[in-house]
């Protein structure tokens, strides 16, 4: 069966500190992935999504990037985080094409100071 | 764009009460629609599905219907516990080959008293 993970589960970062957000699949080749934020009392923001290794598209202009290094690793970054990149990081994927339920990985949770 | 639209919570009831939480959307032709449920400090889960008009998605005694002519898709519960008590949401995906992308409204959250 497929799984998905994320590491860390929580993450305290000051200000202008790097980041970085793994995310791993297992059981499955070729998935879609993505990355969403979920900001406290808000809804889910999609951040990125790939469809393949090295294929990255972004959604909304940040100062956060993402990199699909492997074909089951995404990986959320940020050379300085901002106090507004505090939420709920989660990453998902899917099966392509055709089968467009997303799974969801357990959720980071990050607090910038 | 595609959008979704959900009722404001939070949806306070008492157990065994009746739920219905709200969901309208706005797409170009017969997306998929989807209920994801979050439990506190959980990624979400997938609740239910329906893929065309008139089509019923139902699992754990939730239920919502594909109705094209409101375009809406209704979460009901006929009896709430309070194990139920989470943030759900709703969500459409648009037509298409190659990647689907998931619109998710802003969520709502039920909780549910002994």
């Amino acid at each position: 069966s497929q799984t998905i993970h994320q590491w860390p589960a929580t993450l305290v970062q000051p200000v202008g500190s790097p980041l970085s957000l793994e995310c791993t699949v297992e059981g499955t080749s070729n998935p879609n992935l993505y990355w969403y934020r979920q900001a406290a009392g808000r809804g889910l923001q999609l951040l990125f999504y790939s469809v393949g290794i090295g294929q990255i598209s972004s959604e909304v202009p940040q100062n956060l990037s993402a990199s699909r290094p492997q074909d089951r690793q995404f990986i959320l970054s940020s050379k300085k985080l901002l106090l507004s990149d505090s939420g709920f990081y989660l990453c998902a994927w899917s099966v392509p094409p055709g089968n467009n339920e997303q799974f969801f990985g357990p959720g980071t949770r990050l607090t910038v100071l | 764009g595609d959008s979704v639209t959900q009722m404001e919570g939070p949806v306070t009831l008492s157990e065994e009460a009746f739920l219905t939480i709200n969901c309208t959307y706005t797409a170009t032709g017969y997306p998929s629609l989807f209920w994801y449920v979050q439990y506190p400090g959980e990624g979400l889960q997938l609740l239910l599905k329906a893929t065309k008009a008139d089509d019923k998605g139902s699992n754990k005694g939730f239920e919502a219907t594909y109705r094209k002519e409101t375009t809406s898709f209704h979460l009901e519960k006929g009896s709430v516990q309070v194990s139920d008590s989470a943030v759900y949401f709703c969500a459409l995906s648009g037509l298409g080959t190659g990647f689907q992308k998931l619109v998710f409204g802003t969520g709502t959250r039920l909780l549910v008293s002994p």
